[in-house]
This record gives C-alpha cells, sequence and structure tokens, in this order.
C-alpha cells in the first residue's frame, strides 16, 4: 500500500530563516512525487514534481529513495509562503491517483 | 481561462438524504478525479475518469457513493442515504490525460458537504 507521512501538523518560523518541510512515503515501486500548497482561501494547487527539477518560488525537493523521503527546503522563508503544504505521490504503472499526506501548515512570522 | 469549477460551494443536508455534487472540468482535459478532504486530513482518492468511463473507482467508500460523467466533461458525485460522516470538503481536479508520469491535475474549490 502506498502511503505518505508528514511527520509535522504544525510548523512557524521566522521570516530569513531556512524551512524544512518532511515528507516520507511508503511504496515499493518507483514513485512519482509531488508537493502541492494551498494559501489562505485558495485552491489546492501544484508547487513543484520531483521529475522536473524546478525551483519554484525558492523551493527545491530532492528525492531520496534510500531515505524514501521528499523534503521541501527553501533557504530563507517569506511571509507569503505562509500556507498548508501536502506532499503527494502517484504510482507508476498506470494508477492515477495521487495519495496524500495530511499536510503540514507552515506560519512565516514577520 | 477558467479554471474547475465546483457547485454548490456549500451544501448542508440532512441524515438520509440524497445529494449531488458538480465538477466542471477545465475545457479539453480528458481525465477528472474526485477526492474528499475530512477536516485535519489531506486529500483522499475517491473515483478517476478517463472520458466518460470510470478508470478506477477504488477509493468510493461503499455503495452510497456513485460519480457519471456521461459526456466526458462535466462530472456528478451522487451520495445516497447521506450520513454524519459523510461531511468533508469534496474536491474536483482535471488534467489534459491521465497517466503517472502525465499532467499536473488542476483542482477545483470544492464543495463543502455538511450532514446534519
Amino acid at each position: 500500500a502506498q502511503r505518505v507521512t508528514q511527520p509535522e501538523k504544525l510548523l512557524s518560523v521566522f521570516k530569513g530563516a531556512p524551512v524544512e518541510l518532511k515528507c516520507n512515503y511508503s511504496y515499493s515501486g518507483s514513485p512519482e512525487l509531488f508537493w502541492y500548497v494551498q494559501y489562505s482561501r485558495q485552491r489546492l494547487q501544484l508547487l513543484l514534481r520531483h521529475i522536473s527539477r524546478e525551483s519554484i518560488k525558492g523551493f527545491t525537493a530532492d528525492l531520496n529513495k534510500g531515505e524514501t523521503s521528499f523534503h521541501l527546503k527553501k533557504p530563507f522563508a517569506q511571509e507569503e509562503d505562509s500556507a498548508m503544504y501536502y506532499c503527494a505521490l502517484a504510482a507508476q504503472g498506470g494508477s492515477e491517483k495521487l495519495v496524500f499526506g495530511k499536510g503540514t501548515k507552515l506560519t512565516v512570522n514577520p | 481561462g477558467a479554471g474547475v469549477s465546483q457547485t454548490p460551494s456549500n451544501k448542508v443536508t440532512e441524515k438520509g438524504k440524497y445529494v449531488e455534487l458538480r465538477c466542471d472540468p477545465i475545457s479539453g482535459h480528458t481525465a477528472l478525479y474526485w477526492y474528499r478532504q475530512s477536516l485535519g486530513q489531506g486529500p483522499e482518492f475517491l473515483i478517476y475518469f478517463q472520458g466518460t468511463g470510470a478508470a478506477d473507482d477504488s477509493g468510493l467508500p461503499n455503495d452510497r457513493f456513485f460519480a457519471v460523467r456521461p459526456e466526458g466533461s462535466v462530472s456528478t458525485l451522487k451520495i445516497q442515504r447521506t450520513e454524519r460522516g459523510d461531511s468533508a470538503v469534496y474536491l474536483c481536479a482535471s488534467s489534459l490525460r491521465g497517466g503517472w508520469s502525465s499532467n499536473e491535475q488542476f483542482f477545483g474549490p470544492g464543495t463543502r458537504l455538511t450532514v446534519l
């Protein structure tokens, strides 16, 4: 079974500080990993996906298959980064569904 | 262009009633997904359509839940004999086509269902 774990329900940092949102997954095959973000009163939207290897809004995430992790990082947090962040997994081989973690609420304080 | 839209935005019903939730995907998107998000949880997959057919309905919790997409565009999620435990935000998403390495899923704003 596929499972995504986000151990931190809440994370609070100060503006300019580094931030890391943790994500661990459980899947026997080769997954595709995503980070979705939901800003206040907005809809869920894709932030980044591991296959594209992009840096979006200063965020990066590296897939570590040995540790089955896909942590989201940003060196200098901004107040506008405050949001709910969800890590999600899609299984290879025709399964279309996304399996989401429970989410981490990030608050960046001024 | 317009994103995924869902109606109604809020629905309050009584236990035992029937409800229908509607999703309008982005024009041209062949893949459509329904998810359910309970309080404090991440979205949970319910069903996936590729065109008119349900390609994966493994997430539907029981036979009270049913979804259709008769013309390959708009989809309706139907819940019979609603229970208080059905209260949640129901999310719809669409993508250009299905496939694990495919395009981004675009989410709608959700329908908040409250069963009294």
